[in-house]
C-alpha cells in the first residue's frame, strides 16, 4: 500500500507559471522526500524536509511540511518546458526504515 | 549521474518463466533496495539488502527473492512470472540513516 497521496494527480500549465503539488500520508515520519521522474526512468531526489522542519527551499523548489496535517506540498515557481514529469513524494517512518512513496502529480509544463 | 547500473533495461518473458535482474552500485553505497513500478503508479517497496541480508522486506509473494554480493552488487530473481508483475523494476542505493535514495535507470520487464 501507498503511504503518501499526491493531489492533483496530473497538472498542465505554461511556462512561466507555478506549480503547486500537493501530498498527504497517514502515519507518523522521520522525514519526507520529493522526486522526479522523466518518462519512465529513474527517479532523481529532488529535496527532503524533517519531521522538525516546516519548509525548506532548493533553487527554485519549496516544499512545505504540516505533521499536524499529514500533508506536504511542492512549489516550483517560474516553471519551463523542462519541468515536465512525474513528481512523488516519499515518507519514511524512521532511520533505516524503508521509503514508502505515493501515486504522484503528472506535470506538463507547455512551451 | 545516478552511480548505480541496471542490466537489463528492457526484457520480455512469458507467463511461467523465470527472471533475473541485475543492480551494481559504485562503490561506497552497501544498501541497496529494489522497487516495482506499475504504469502510471508510484513505486512498491520489495526488499532491502545489507551487509548481503534481506533487512526488511515489502508486501511481495516469495516469488520474489533477491541476493547481495560482498562488492554489494544485487540480484533481483521473480519466479513463476505472471502478467501483473510487468513493471519497471528499480534499484536504489542509500537510505542506510534517514536520507535520500540514489535510483538506477530501471529495468522494464513484459510478461506475455
Amino acid at each position: 500500500s501507498q503511504q503518501g497521496e499526491e493531489d492533483p494527480q496530473a497538472l498542465s500549465i505554461q511556462e512561466g507559471e507555478n506549480a503547486t503539488m500537493n501530498c498527504s500520508y497517514k502515519t507518523s515520519i522521520n522525514n519526507l522526500q520529493w522526486y522526479r521522474q522523466n518518462s519512465g526512468r529513474g527517479l532523481v531526489h529532488l529535496i527532503l524536509i524533517r519531521s522538525n522542519e516546516r519548509e525548506k527551499h532548493s533553487g527554485r523548489l519549496r516544499v512545505t511540511l504540516d505533521t499536524s496535517k499529514k500533508s506536504s506540498s511542492l512549489l516550483i515557481t517560474a516553471s519551463r518546458a523542462a519541468d515536465t514529469a512525474s513528481y512523488f513524494c516519499a515518507t519514511r517512518r524512521s532511520a533505516g526504515n524503508m521509503l514508502t512513496f505515493g501515486g504522484g502529480t503528472r506535470l506538463m509544463v507547455k512551451p | 549521474d545516478a552511480g548505480v547500473t541496471q542490466s537489463p533495461t528492457h526484457l520480455i518473458k512469458t507467463r511461467g518463466q523465470q527472471v533475473t535482474l541485475r543492480c551494481s552500485p559504485k562503490s561506497g553505497h552497501d544498501t541497496v533496495s529494489w522497487y516495482q513500478q506499475a504504469l502510471g503508479q508510484g513505486p512498491q517497496f520489495i526488499f532491502q539488502y545489507y551487509e548481503e541480508e534481506e533487512r526488511q522486506r515489502g508486501n511481495f509473494p516469495d516469488r520474489f527473492s533477491g541476493h547481495q554480493f560482498p562488492n554489494y552488487s544485487s540480484e533481483l530473481n521473480v519466479n513463476a512470472l505472471l502478467l501483473g508483475d510487468s513493471a519497471l523494476y528499480l534499484c536504489a542505493v542509500g537510505g542506510t540513516n534517514t536520507g535520500e535514495l540514489f535510483f538506477g535507470e530501471g529495468s522494464r520487464l513484459t510478461v506475455l
